[in-house]
């Protein structure tokens, strides 16, 4: 059974750095089929897609903040981290982590989300 | 890279059927059959509904179908049911230099 949790701060202030973790369980990521990715949602807006690590360490990043977004695993905690800098209040969202591999190509299992609100 | 285009909202009585259209361009959902549609209810996670444009997961209602025709992608909902109501979002892997994912801008379906 695949599950995927985020966790991280629910506050952060502006131009502050923001760490979020991805904890999975049910697969490895070792291989380079198999890939975790962040996704946010703003509240009451549509979902956008941040960043995707593969198993064999590709990385791959949203052209609009690929110089403000850094992801990395480690494979033996079997976490994902994502940082985002310079934090600003529109980067207030959920912030969600998902499994995807390539059959079937899609985001098949999602965490629950993590709320994160940026504001002084 | 923008956001796939959406219709804002589509509504229908129970046991009609519905199509939520997902238009992208020629850099991503004209290029690829890897399209997927996204569930997504109040406070809740999405949950993928359709991939590889066509495809179901396995427990899926097959009240829910996907096509594709050029740059445009479609999500057919069949014998619309009070359970439907929800927000969709279709995704479409982006190749090209960046080989990225976009997601659309979402539709809220409304069961009369």
């Amino acid at each position: 059974q695949i599950t995927l949790k985020e966790s991280g701060p629910t506050l952060v202030k502006p131009t502050q750095t923001l760490t979020l973790t991805c904890t999975f369980s049910g697969f490895s990521l070792s291989t380079s089929a198999v890939s975790v990715g962040w996704i946010r949602q703003p509240p009451g807006k549509a979902l956008e897609w941040l960043a995707l690590i593969y198993g064999d360490n590709i990385e791959r990043y949203s052209p609009s903040l690929k110089t403000r977004l850094t992801i990395t695993k480690d494979t033996s905690k079997n976490q994902v981290v994502m940082t985002m800098t310079n934090l600003d209040p529109v980067d207030t969202a959920t912030y969600y982590c998902a499994h995807r591999q390539d059959l079937p190509h899609a985001f098949d299992f999602w965490g629950q989300g993590t709320m994160v609100t940026v504001s002084s | 890279q923008s956001a796939l285009s959406q219709p804002a909202s589509v509504s229908g009585s129970p046991g009609q059927s519905i199509t939520i259209s997902c238009s992208g361009t020629s850099s991503d959902v004209g290029s690829y059959t890897l399209v997927s549609w996204y569930q997504q209810h109040p406070g809740k996670a999405p949950k993928v509904m359709i991939y590889e444009v066509t495809k179901r997961p396995s427990g899926v209602s097959n009240r829910f179908s996907g096509s594709k025709s050029g740059n445009t992608a479609s999500l057919t909902i069949s014998g619309l049911q009070a359970e439907d109501e929800a927000d969709y979002y279709c995704c479409s892997y982006a190749g090209g230099s960046t080989l990225n994912y976009v997601f659309g801008t979402g539709t809220k379906v409304t069961v009369l």
